[in-house]
């Protein structure tokens, strides 16, 4: 059981490259979730899912985009990478009902120059 | 989401018992408390959860006040492995992170 899968663990882009973020999650989890971490902080809330087909914008949604076509999947992709996106990017799924924990995957550290 | 208020840091002594206050004041009758430890280079790690009642897992205990406006996390005997960052986090659904409480663990 792989849990929430995140790839790929390291990225350095140059400035307005676009990039996407991959999350698998195995567990039939309904709700996903991307957050960043900038050095020192905690996590922000970028984008999140309750189901396929089916997003919306969290704490700091600017210059990110979402699909969800799938229960397994929830890409996050950067069109035009700035060095303020320059964080370590995590996803996290859990099951929809009210209350439930997330798990959470290993990160992704990118690097934009 | 309601917010919490947490100690920026904590310092405990190896083998002794933790506890890590958090305040939310304006906790909803619906809102669930969640307890996460992110370790250094590390995603965050599930806690600890509870709506009313107190709880107790493998890893911790929840203390809930009784008018739900602040709860306690207990570590009874804290390890070295147990230094960490620690989010106490109100939620329904989504999770919205403060800062949390940097946890250090002296031997």
């Amino acid at each position: 059981n792989a849990g929430v899968t995140q790839t790929p663990k390291f990225q350095v882009l140059k400035t307005g490259q676009s990039m996407t973020l991959q999350c698998a999650q195995d567990m039939n989890h309904e709700y996903m979730s991307w957050y960043r971490q900038d050095p020192g902080m905690g996590l922000r809330l970028i984008h999140y899912s309750v189901g396929a087909g089916i997003t919306d914008q969290g704490e700091v949604p600017n210059g990110y985009n979402v699909s969800r076509s799938t229960t397994e999947d929830f890409p996050l992709r950067l069109l035009s990478a700035a060095p303020s996106q320059t964080s370590v990017y995590f996803c996290a799924s859990s099951y929809a009902q009210q209350g439930r924990p997330q798990h959470f995957g290993d990160g992704t550290r990118l690097s934009i120059l | 989401d309601a917010k919490t208020t947490q100690p920026n840091s904590m310092e405990s002594n190896e083998e002794e018992p933790v506890h890590l206050p958090c305040n939310h004041s304006t906790i909803s009758g619906t809102d669930y408390i969640h307890w996460y430890r992110q370790l250094p280079s590390q995603g965050p790690e599930y806690v600890i959860h509870g709506l009313t009642s107190n709880v107790n897992n493998r890893m911790a205990s929840l203390a809930i006040a009784e008018d739900r406006k602040s709860s306690t996390l207990i570590l009874h005997r804290a390890t070295l492995r147990d230094a960490a960052v620690y989010y106490c986090i109100l939620t329904q659904r989504v999770h919205i992170f403060g800062q949390g409480t940097e946890l250090s663990v002296k031997p």
